[in-house]
């Protein structure tokens, strides 16, 4: 099983729909991060969080530490949205340190149709 | 001004060839990782450098052996490529304990 496991898998969604993917991870951590990758691109870093909350434009990240579970929220989505959303969790080295070493879960194919 | 530069965005070799990828980072982060992606997007790390030392090498075969001439740079360099080298391959850097910046990738193909 891995460590961090993202749902749904895929989603599809009409433009203007509210969205939620879904991760949960099982190891200890020093923070949660969202990415997104668009098809043929790069990969960009949405969020960092360690605790509750975080909002930008359309966007919005949560963490329940305590349930080892992050949401993240699109609002109004577009068809711009369509992509693949990657939960990664920062782990702790020995002694509590950490290198960031990212864990990824296997992501959430997002398509918005107009 | 690219953050984390990659080169080349795309390689295609023949197995058994020799490899480099290079990357750079203009952010002044200490750490710098090489992450592979396989066909069904799944990331994993490979390798990651902290000021120019090795901290993490996650079961990589010896055929790949990672660079870092100093913190701004981590190269990969692959001997004896396989078809199962075939991925996209991400720079990324970071401080410790902030988000990291990734690099375009560098889409591998070994015929």
């Amino acid at each position: 099983k891995n460590e961090v496991e993202q749902s749904p898998q895929n989603l599809t969604a009409q433009e203007g729909e509210f969205i939620t993917i879904n991760c949960s991870y099982s190891v200890g951590i020093s923070a949660l991060h969202w990415l997104q990758q668009h098809p043929g691109g790069g990969i960009v870093s949405l969020f960092m969080l360690s605790s509750g909350k975080k909002k930008h434009g359309r966007l919005i990240a949560t963490i329940n530490i305590q349930e080892k579970h992050s949401s993240l929220h699109i609002t109004a989505s577009h068809p711009r949205d369509s992509a693949v959303y990657i939960c990664a969790v920062r782990g702790l080295h020995a002694g509590g340190t950490s290198y960031g070493k990212l864990t990824f879960g296997q992501g959430t194919i997002l398509t918005v149709h107009p | 001004d690219t953050a984390v530069s990659q080169t080349p965005k795309y390689l295609v070799t023949q197995m058994g060839n020799d490899k480099s990828i290079k990357c750079e980072q203009n952010l002044g982060h200490d750490t710098m990782y090489w992450y592979k992606q396989d066909s069904k997007k799944f990331l994993k790390i490979m390798f990651s450098y902290n000021n120019k030392e090795l901290i993490i090498n996650e079961t990589v075969p010896n055929r790949f052996s990672p660079k870092s001439p100093d913190k701004a740079h981590l190269n990969l360099h692959i001997n004896s490529l396989e078809l199962g080298d075939s991925a996209v391959y991400f720079c990324a850097s970071s401080q410790v304990r902030s988000e990291a910046f990734f690099g375009q990738g560098t889409r591998l193909t070994v015929v």
